[in-house]
């Protein structure tokens, strides 16, 4: 029972280069979220899901799209990158009980 | 809307009490608390679904006055496993709120010897 994890841990880009963050989850969660966490600003949400092919905009979701094709993974794609997007970026899956499970985010950074 | 928390910073010494504080502007369905170790991930410490509901787990309590829309968490005789930085997140009745939990910047706890 691997819980919630992330690919990749750490990642490099070049303002204006796309890549594509994955959320996995063995749980069999219906919810799922990703979360940028910035100094100072905590944890912010950027999209959710309520369940498989579903998605949901949350606070800061400009420049970020997302795909929840399957109930266990959910995928974060940043089009043309910005260094304003340089952050740490947590996925979340929450039970039946209201706990989220975080994983152990990505680091990314733009240049 | 991000709830806000009090204070942003706390210095203990092991075995004291501190209180952090949680509110919003919204009327709330729950309040989430959580705590987090530097380079770590977030990990869930309690939930608090009804209006003056208290829950505890071990030395770490809270509170949720549903009139208010305020939460506290209590740290009794604070231990330096209990460092980090501990967030809350609300989630707001009414439609598109559910479900979706906001977070505060998070207070940032430090127990010293």
């Amino acid at each position: 029972n691997a819980g919630v994890t992330q690919t990749p841990k750490f990642r490099v880009l070049k303002t204006g280069q796309s890549m594509t963050l994955l959320c996995a989850q063995d749980m069999n969660h219906e919810y799922m979220y990703w979360y940028r966490q910035d100094p100072g600003m905590g944890l912010r949400l950027i999209h959710y899901s309520v369940g498989e092919g579903t998605t949901a905009k949350g606070e800061v979701p400009d420049g970020y799209n997302v795909s929840r094709l399957k109930k266990q993974n959910f995928l974060l794609g940043l089009e043309s990158a910005a260094p304003s997007q340089t952050s740490v970026y947590f996925c979340a899956s929450r039970s039946s009980y209201n706990e989220q499970f975080f994983g152990p985010g990505t680091r990314l950074t733009v240049l | 809307q991000q709830p806000v928390q009090s204070p942003q910073a706390v210095i203990l010494r092991e075995g004291e009490d501190a209180v952090i504080n949680c509110s919003s502007s919204k009327a709330l369905y729950s309040v989430h608390w959580y705590r987090q170790k530097h380079g770590e991930a977030p990990v869930f410490l309690m939930i608090l679904l009804k209006g003056g509901e208290q829950k505890g787990h071990e030395k770490i309590s809270a509170s949720f006055n549903e009139k208010k829309q305020q939460s506290s968490l209590y740290l009794t005789a604070s231990q330096l496993s209990y460092s980090g930085t501990y967030f809350c997140g609300t989630e707001i009745r009414g439609s598109g709120g559910y479900q979706k939990v906001t977070f505060g910047i998070g207070t940032k706890l430090q127990v010293i010897p």
